[in-house]
């Protein structure tokens, strides 16, 4: 069935350091790819999506390029903030899945 | 005007007892969810809604029962609570149904814990 692997955390990084989270995937047909972030105590915002290949979603500064060739949705930053600091998903949905599939989640520490 | 609303935000509850966590979305959306989050942040779909209709419902006790009175509402109702249930539980909304391209709206969480 359909994947999502993310790296591993918890990732820390000192402020204004680049920020990179790799996310793959496994999937049929063509998924739809999501970022999620998680702070403290808060509910999952969504952060950015791309719906097909080469398409880049963005917000907030973080950036995602969905790759066909390498099945990847990596988040970028170039200078994270203290305010980052959260937990990142990241997810998919595709015709074969009817439910969003959820990668494990990578708790980021930014340190001043 | 928040947009998925969920009460109470923290429950504290004695082991046998039987409670609600209840749900509404003012998006309009007409796919509602019910999610649990282990310690790890690992979430897990439990049920999900389409109008009422129940159309996800995952392997989870049959002590759990979902109920959607209109699309805008879905609650959760634990009975003979557990030691294992503690976790916090997130409602959410999607238009367009469970692969929607347009993503997910959640609350804020319910934090459960049984003692």
């Amino acid at each position: 069935g359909d994947s999502v692997t993310q790296m591993e955390g918890p990732v820390t990084l000192s402020e204004e350091a680049f920020l990179t989270i790799n996310c793959t995937y496994t999937a049929t047909g063509y998924p739809s790819l999501f970022w999620y972030v998680q702070y403290p105590g808060e509910g999952l915002q969504l952060l950015l999506k791309a719906t097909k290949a080469d398409d880049k979603g963005s917000n907030k500064g973080f950036e995602a390029t969905y790759r066909k060739e390498t099945t990847s949705f990596h988040l970028e930053k170039g200078s994270v903030q203290v305010s980052d600091s959260a937990v990142y998903f990241c997810a998919l949905t595709s015709d074969s899945n009817y439910q969003l599939i959820w990668g494990a989640g990578t708790k980021l520490i930014i340190k001043p | 005007d928040t947009a998925v609303s969920q009460t109470p935000k923290y429950l504290v509850t004695q082991m046998g007892n039987d409670k609600s966590i209840k749900c509404e979305q003012n998006l309009g959306h007409d796919t509602m969810y019910w999610y649990k989050q282990d310690s790890k942040k690992f979430l897990k779909i439990m049920f999900s809604y389409n109008n009422k209709e129940l159309i996800i419902n995952e392997t989870v006790p049959n002590r759990f029962s979902p109920k959607s009175p209109d699309k805008a509402h879905l609650n959760l109702h634990i009975n003979s609570l557990e030691l294992g249930d503690s976790a916090v539980y997130f409602c959410a909304s999607s238009q367009g149904g469970p692969s929607s391209n347009y993503g997910y709206t959640f609350g804020s969480g319910t934090r459960l814990t049984v003692v």
